[in-house]
């Protein structure tokens, strides 16, 4: 009955793999989010989708990818990954891109980069 | 978030007592203020909000205020107890996309037994 859910839940990886974050949602929203939090705790948008289009795109590099097969999953590719991308990452979804809805979080995906 | 300023940063209170958590804002279009209380190892989940047509919300122990003229709207938890420990978020439109919300820093608050 999960709403949100991301996979994996950890990932250890080397400098300079690639890897990448699967997210479904099961709620029938329309709108899908990626966010990052670093260790402060710092919650920063990166990327959202409606209806399987980019929709907002923050400054982020381009080796990190979204991908969205259909509106129920948003996906997270990161290429040639750096120390700097440890963090948190949460999926995210609300019913619409209206911005005035409930953003219903996944339980997050931890990563470190060594 | 560049447009939302939170404050304090971490704050701890005495089980039983009051804990109050202010945000400000820029941009005076704003009419959606969303509180989020993310607990260790979770993601953030929603709480409380408000819209710029009422100045004040409550839901049990947890009320939110807002005053547009001075651009802040804050958060208000009574009769704390321990399960509130957590980290709390506001949040607001982002000034010039309304359909996108920016974060404040958060607060992490600790409720002491």
């Amino acid at each position: 009955d999960t709403a949100v859910s991301q996979t994996p839940k950890y990932l250890v990886t080397q400098m300079g793999n690639d890897k990448s974050i699967k997210c479904e949602q099961n709620l029938g929203h329309d709108t899908m989010y990626w966010y990052k939090q670093d260790s402060k705790k710092f919650l920063k948008i990166m990327f959202s989708y409606n209806n399987k289009e980019l929709i907002i795109n923050e400054t982020v590099p381009n080796r990190f990818s979204p991908k969205s097969p259909d509106k129920a999953h948003l996906n997270l590719h990161i290429n040639s990954l750096e120390l700097g991308d440890s963090a948190v990452y949460f999926c995210a979804s609300s019913p619409s891109l209206a911005g005035k809805e409930t953003q219903y979080f996944g339980p997050g995906t931890r990563l470190l980069v060594l | 978030g560049e447009n939302v300023e939170q404050h304090p940063s971490t704050l701890s209170v005495q089980e039983g007592d009051s804990a109050v958590i202010k945000c400000t804002y820029s941009d005076s279009a704003s009419n959606y203020f969303p509180w989020y209380k993310q607990e260790l190892g979770k993601g953030p989940q929603l709480i409380i909000d408000i819209r710029s047509n009422v100045g004040e919300k409550k839901d049990q122990r947890i009320a939110v205020t807002l005053n547009k003229t001075a651009k802040h709207f804050s958060l208000h938890i009574t009769e704390t107890q321990p399960e509130d420990s957590a980290v709390y978020f506001c949040a607001a439109p982002r000034a010039g996309s309304a359909r996108q919300l920016t974060f404040g820093s958060g607060t992490q608050l600790t409720v002491l037994p």
